[in-house]
């Protein structure tokens, strides 16, 4: 299966300011998706992020506040705008090839607090 | 819209002994996959089995199975021979076999091995 990394791994944010989170893909997949999970809660879907066109976004989320690039089939940015520390979580992106039989596999994940 | 249950917050089993973790799901859908993940402390999201609903056989993976029920909707996976690295949580989700195709997760279970 793919590997996926992403930086940083972790990181502490001041209220107000913004932080670019990086997903990279060891191979090119089709369909890339950033979730969040808060402390001690499960996995909720922010936005699948589409190569060369607008990330869809989920109920909830929106795109000035989580601003999702995708320049390619193997890297995509979430940026989570004006911090608040509601938004303290940690962050996943995650990646799958187009087709029924394909696993879904998950990146380390970007701890974020913000203070 | 699909939703994923688990009612077991969290569990505890000694070592080597069986355990059962529950997961229910609500959908209209007839064909659609069910997928248990587990997350240890490292974060990192890992595919422990996986459930396409028109297979009425249950999958196994070495000493994980699952019991699905259809006409239930319940979707319980069991650990035989617990071991210490079975420790972390454990994650239902649910996917549809079209359209975007996205995972919803349930809230999880943690799983503790008594040794």
């Amino acid at each position: 299966s793919a590997v996926i990394s992403q930086k940083p791994s972790r990181d502490i944010c001041q209220r107000g300011t913004s932080l670019t989170i990086q997903c990279q893909v060891d191979s090119q997949v089709t369909m890339m998706f950033w979730y969040r999970q808060q402390p001690g809660q499960s996995l909720t879907l922010i936005a699948t992020a589409n190569q060369g066109s607008e990330a869809t976004y989920e109920s909830g989320f929106v795109i000035d506040k989580f601003p999702i690039s995708r320049p390619n089939l193997t890297f995509s940015t979430l940026t989570v705008s004006n911090m608040s520390p509601e938004d303290s979580s940690i962050y996943l992106c995650s990646g799958r090839e187009a087709g029924i039989y394909n696993e879904q596999f998950f990146g380390p994940g970007t701890r974020l607090t913000v203070l | 819209a699909q939703t994923v249950t688990q009612s077991q917050p969290e569990m505890s089993v000694q070592e080597a002994e069986t355990v059962t973790l529950s997961c229910t799901y609500d959908t209209s859908e007839s064909d659609y996959y069910l997928f248990w993940y587990k997350q240890p402390p490292s974060r990192q999201m890992i595919l422990v089995i996986r459930q396409e609903a028109y297979k009425q056989q249950n999958a196994t993976e070495n000493r994980f199975s699952v019991n699905f029920q259809k006409a239930a909707k319940s979707f319980s996976l069991k650990i035989s021979d617990s071991q210490l690295g079975d420790a972390a949580m454990y994650f239902c989700a649910y996917r549809a076999n079209f359209g975007n195709e996205k995972l919803t997760f349930g809230t999880g279970t943690r799983l503790t091995i008594i040794p």
